[in-house]
């Protein structure tokens, strides 16, 4: 079955670093996606990673995955204020276009 | 190239009432899903459209329907609305078939009273 958990909510400074973390239960999730939600808006996608990747970066975003564990993290190097927001986790399967998001995750920047 | 654009962003519809929501793909994608977010279940697939057959739908009731224009743009409509159905209402677009990346727009705002 399908089911995507993340932590509620993470708190760091400015500058330092973030790990979003997120466990999924299929095993047949072939797309994994960090998309990234501010207040009062839609659903911007960040990143996303194939299934059969291990690690991608792209620029201050690492995403790593573990696939024997299910467990996919988000680091935000030299973290922002304008990074303030909330992070969701989501899989799919390579033939059908449904996501499935994770609970999301606030994160939260201090100056 | 524009994004994702959905309409109208907000409004406010009477229990018992339909709603149609609207969603524009961007230019050149084939594939709509409709999403509903809400503080107590979060992010939930409603459906899926591409070349105008809906190939794939969540867990909700038949009061929620979909469709697909040949010009890829689509519409979602709720009928006899509830209280529960406030939320807000996310399209993604998608290029073709096989999962890839999947672009939302800023989502309609549901508020049934």
């Amino acid at each position: 079955g399908e089911d995507v958990e993340q932590s509620l909510f993470l708190s760091v400074r400015e500058g330092d670093s973030s790990v979003i973390n997120c466990t999924y239960t299929d095993s047949s999730s072939t797309y994994l996606y960090w998309y990234k939600q501010e207040p009062g808006a839609g659903l911007q996608l960040l990143t996303y990673i194939f299934s059969n990747m291990d690690m991608k970066q792209d620029q201050r975003l690492t995403v790593l995955l573990n696939k024997k564990d299910k467990h996919l993290s988000l680091r935000i190097a030299d973290t922002q204020t304008g990074d303030s927001a909330i992070y969701f986790c989501a899989e799919t399967l390579e033939r059908y276009q449904k996501v499935t998001f994770g609970t999301g995750t606030k994160l939260q920047v201090i100056p | 190239k524009a994004g994702v654009t959905q309409t109208p962003r907000y409004l406010i519809k009477t229990r018992g009432q339909q709603v149609t929501l609207s969603c524009s793909p961007i230019s050149g994608h084939r594939s709509v899903s409709w999403y509903q977010q809400t503080p107590g279940q979060g992010l939930q697939f409603l459906f899926e459209y591409f070349s105008e057959t809906q190939r794939n739908k969540g867990n909700f009731p038949g009061r929620f329907s979909g469709r697909q224009f040949s010009n890829s743009r689509s519409e979602m409509n709720v009928s006899t609305l509830e209280l529960g159905d406030s939320a807000l209402y996310l399209c993604a677009s998608s290029p073709g078939p096989a999962n890839t990346e999947a672009f939302f727009g800023q989502g309609t705002r549901l508020t049934v009273v």
